[in-house]
């Protein structure tokens, strides 16, 4: 089955700066890959997502990046802002399956 | 929380006690989760739902039934708790996209 890592479990970045978590799956027949962002005390935040048949999206301070040949995704924030802090999860599924992978998680602070 | 409720929001239980926890969606997709998340980790899927009347295992099932009562609610019943069922529960439902949102959570303490 699918199995999703996600680095770095903690990464602490000035205010301003940019913040990149990077994710690997195992299943190439995976299409769909999400990104959810924690706050505390909150359900998981469905923040920008990408199909397989683009390699990047953006959304204003917010991209994800796709490398289907090497099986890894990436969350790029730039300009980081202390709202930015939260826990970030990458996940990943087939189409039409019903469930999705999620990775362990990212704790996301920044510094003022 | 896109359409997705959760009742109740805190619970404390005491060991052997028993208790449902609700789930309802506004938005009439299939498919409905549970999945819980202890302190520091990640999400576990519980059950899930893929229709009306139909229910599957996910990857930490045990000590919990569900039931997909119609297409808008899908309840967790814990029919006799115990303290490694303490934590946050969510609920989530998946599009015709396959993208999942999540409900506010049930935090659960169990005594």
């Amino acid at each position: 089955g699918e199995n999703v890592e996600q680095h770095p479990s903690t990464l602490s970045v000035q205010e301003g700066d940019s913040a990149v978590i990077k994710c690997t799956y195992s299943d190439s027949a995976s299409n769909y890959f999400p990104w959810y962002k924690q706050e505390l005390g909150k359900g998981p935040q469905l923040i920008i997502d990408i199909r397989s048949n683009v390699g990047e999206k953006k959304d204003q301070r917010i991209a994800v990046t796709l490398n289907k040949t090497a099986k890894h995704f990436s969350l790029h924030i730039t300009e980081t802002q202390p709202e930015d802090s939260a826990v970030y999860f990458c996940a990943a599924s087939k189409r039409g399956a019903q469930k999705l992978v999620f990775g362990q998680g990212t704790r996301l602070t920044i510094n003022p | 929380n896109a359409g997705v409720t959760q009742t109740p929001k805190f619970q404390v239980l005491k060991t052997g006690q028993s208790m449902t926890l609700q789930c309802a969606q506004d938005m009439n997709h299939n498919s409905m989760y549970w999945y819980r998340q202890d302190p520091g980790m990640g999400l576990r899927l519980i059950y899930y739902s893929a229709s009306e009347g139909t229910t599957d295992k996910g990857e930490v099932p045990n000590g919990y039934n569900v039931s997909r009562l119609n297409k808008r609610e899908f309840s967790l019943r814990l029919e006799s708790a115990a303290p490694s069922q303490t934590s946050v529960y969510f609920c989530a439902i998946r599009t015709d996209t396959d993208t999942q949102y999540f409900g506010p959570g049930t935090r659960l303490t169990v005594l």
